[in-house]
């Protein structure tokens, strides 16, 4: 299984809601990324979790709150969105580090309205 | 900030023609490893080919061919007899650290039949 599993693939949310997005690995992966891709730009980052433990935080907005359940898992909970915040976000996994490459699932498409 | 250049924004060729995609990376990591990723309109982002700095060694697989100069800090990619399966946006990247992965602005490759 080399696959990262990203759900759902769209969401359209409003600015009160409280919605989760969530990412799945069974590579046996060590660390895991969320990346944030604005139409026409390169992706992001945000965080970064290395043995379930978060070991960068991008200077990110707290509507915005990762977890790390376990070693296969990891969410990004979001609240109290703006609409700049629609965008793809990424999730990546890779061997610890980062020099193994990453492999990403195909991406969460978000739209705030 | 240590910057990846891509600075062809779009290329548009025919089908058959063969085109290269530059890229130029500043660092100052002595370790540190380049990629190529290619993002089809699916949104997810698909490895290439992954380099390390120790490592100048062109590399050819199939159609695709990487050539890493150290010494100009550049890792273009070709691409030879174009298909218009190869239609996506390429991204160069490299490491920053041990868990960050620092993207190029991405090119938009158009190869039409």
């Amino acid at each position: 299984d080399t696959e990262v599993t990203q759900t759902p693939k769209h969401l359209v949310m409003g600015m009160t809601n409280k919605k989760s997005l969530k990412c799945e690995q069974h590579m046996g992966h060590r660390a895991m990324y969320w990346y944030k891709q604005k139409a026409k730009k390169p992706p992001e980052l945000m965080f970064v979790y290395s043995y379930e433990k978060l070991s960068i935080n991008e200077s990110v907005p707290s509507r915005f709150s990762p977890e790390c359940p376990n070693s296969s898992l990891l969410n990004l909970h979001l609240h109290a969105l703006q609409p700049e915040d629609s965008a793809l976000y990424l999730c990546a996994s890779s061997q610890v580090a980062a020099g193994y490459g990453y492999t990403f699932g195909s991406g969460t498409r978000l739209t705030v309205v | 900030a240590q910057k990846v250049t891509q600075a062809q924004t779009e290329i548009s060729v025919v089908e058959k023609e063969d085109v290269t995609l530059d890229c130029v990376y500043e660092t100052r990591d002595t370790t540190y490893y380049l990629f190529w990723y290619k993002q089809p309109p699916s949104g997810e982002l698909v490895f290439l080919i992954r380099r390390n700095s120790f490592d100048e060694q062109n590399e050819i697989s199939g159609r695709y061919s990487w050539n890493f100069q150290k010494s100009t800090s550049s890792f273009n990619f070709t691409i030879t007899a174009s298909q218009v399966v190869d239609s996506a946006v390429y991204f160069c990247a490299r490491t920053q650290g041990a868990q960050k992965l620092v993207f190029g602005q991405g090119t938009r490759l158009t190869i039409n039949p």
